[in-house]
């Protein structure tokens, strides 16, 4: 049962363009949202988070966005950048302390 | 500061052993969290500690169990070992209780590569 899903497993995006990753979730007492960014053989790494109260959360190049009617964020990186070639993995909680229920993963390459 | 440790890294077993993996949290951190990562299925929580105490589980069979020291360190354990539990496992430390708070974040480390044979 993934209550945290990522339709896309890759994306290649050209330097420069941006880079629009995307999060479906099932369950509406989620409350708190995070992204992860992984490259191999390492733990995976906060990017940016978003509470429920929030519809939009900005760092830097990085942009989340939350629709919580359409249980749906998402995150946008402008411009990409070749360093940004890593797996992205949302993670979504609700009240339950820190357990989080992460989708599968979003293979971004960024040509140059 | 020294970030989440993870110990061994890397490990091969043969089906039916048992294995205990370690995890030293950032400093100051009281809570760990443990997650297996397999190909398809990203990361599947298995429990969470906090002060000693567990406080979530996730749905993995009883094999799976942990248990969390004074100095915040945990351990997880895996009995009788499958073929199916051939993964990445993850520890991840926080400061305190990230939800329903909804501040801060998991931070984790690199990661035990457990090979089941």
């Amino acid at each position: 049962d993934q209550q945290v899903k990522q339709n896309s497993p890759s994306l290649s995006v050209q330097e420069g363009r941006i880079s629009i990753l995307n999060c479906d979730y099932t369950n509406s007492m989620f409350d708190y949202f995070l992204w992860y960014k992984k490259y191999p053989a390492e733990g995976p790494t906060f990017l940016i988070s978003i509470s429920s109260i929030k519809d939009k959360n900005e760092d830097g190049r990085f942009t989340v966005f939350l629709n919580k009617s359409a249980k749906h964020l998402s995150l946008h990186i402008v411009p990409s950048q070749p360093g940004d070639s890593a797996v992205y993995f949302c993670a979504a909680s609700g009240d339950t302390g820190n357990q989080f229920y992460f989708g599968t993963g979003t293979s971004l390459t960024v040509i140059p | 500061k020294a970030g989440v440790t993870q110990t061994p890294r890397y490990l091969i077993k043969t089906r039916g052993q048992q294995v205990t993996l370690s995890c030293s949290p950032i400093s100051g951190h009281r809570s760990v969290s443990w997650y297996q990562q397999t190909p398809g299925q990203g990361l599947q929580f298995l429990f969470e500690y906090f002060s000693e105490t567990q406080r979530n589980k996730g749905n993995f069979p009883g094999r799976f169990s942990g248990r969390q020291f004074s100095n915040s360190r945990s351990e997880m354990n895996v009995s009788t070992l499958e073929l199916g539990d051939s993964a990445l496992y993850l520890c991840a430390s926080s400061r305190t209780v990230v939800a329903p708070s909804n501040t801060g974040e998991l931070f984790f480390g690199e990661g035990s590569r457990l090979t089941v044979l």
